[in-house]
């Protein structure tokens, strides 16, 4: 069963620093991996997503990497904002006959200005 | 533009009452999928639909029930039957083939009285 891992729980920061935000999973067959933004009592936003066959995605002050075969993600966030303020959560999309995503419980990001 | 809407934002339930979640999508996926959202837990899949008229229990279908007559529509019953439905609902659709990430719709808020 697939399992994905997020650290840190939160992270507090202040404006203007570059930060990493890191997801683990268990089982390294998936087809891809996705970043959400979810914002207090909002839906999720799709941030980036990244193809098993890819090693990272950009955008903007976003890049997300993906080292497949060691079951891990990192999601780097240039200069941060106190706008960036969320909860970013990972989820890895894994097939067989039950396609489905599964979720990283989030990594809860306070910047400060 | 094209999204996922669900509605309503907020729901109160009273003990021992059904009640019906809506989400539609005019993306033209045709798979749909209903998560629940608990501070602490995550998200969790409840139900999930690759086709019309067709749907699989996720990994906590019990007290629930979904219909998808049509493309764009999946409803959620939330049944007397789940104990606990107090939590933030999201639905989301992809296209048919891994590799095209997901979509969430903005959330509903049950709350039971």
């Amino acid at each position: 069963k697939q399992e994905v891992t997020q650290i840190p729980a939160a992270l507090s920061v202040p404006e203007g620093e570059n930060l990493v935000l890191n997801c683990s999973f268990t089982d390294s067959a998936i087809y891809n991996l996705q970043w959400f933004r979810q914002d207090p009592g909002k839906g999720l936003t799709s941030l980036l997503l990244i193809q098993s066959s890819q090693r990272e995605q950009t955008s903007g002050r976003l890049n997300a990497s993906l080292d497949k075969s060691s079951g891990r993600s990192t999601l780097y966030i240039a200069a941060s904002q106190p706008g960036d303020s969320a909860t970013y959560l990972c989820a890895v999309f894994s097939g067989g006959s039950n396609y489905k995503l599964t979720f990283g419980k989030g990594t809860l990001l306070t910047v400060n200005p | 533009d094209g999204g996922i809407t669900q509605s309503p934002k907020y729901l109160f339930r009273k003990e021992g009452q059904n009640v019906t979640l809506s989400c539609e999508q005019n993306l033209n996926h045709d798979a749909m999928y209903w998560y629940r959202q608990d501070p602490g837990q995550g998200l969790r899949l409840i139900y999930y639909s690759q086709i019309v008229n067709d749907f699989q229990k996720g990994d906590i279908a019990e007290g629930y029930s979904v219909s998808r007559e049509k493309k764009e529509s999946f409803p959620l019953t939330v049944t007397s039957a789940q104990k606990n439905p107090t939590a933030f609902y999201l639905c989301a659709s992809s296209p048919p083939r891994a590799g095209y990430g997901y979509t969430f719709g903005s959330g509903t808020r049950l709350t039971v009285v």
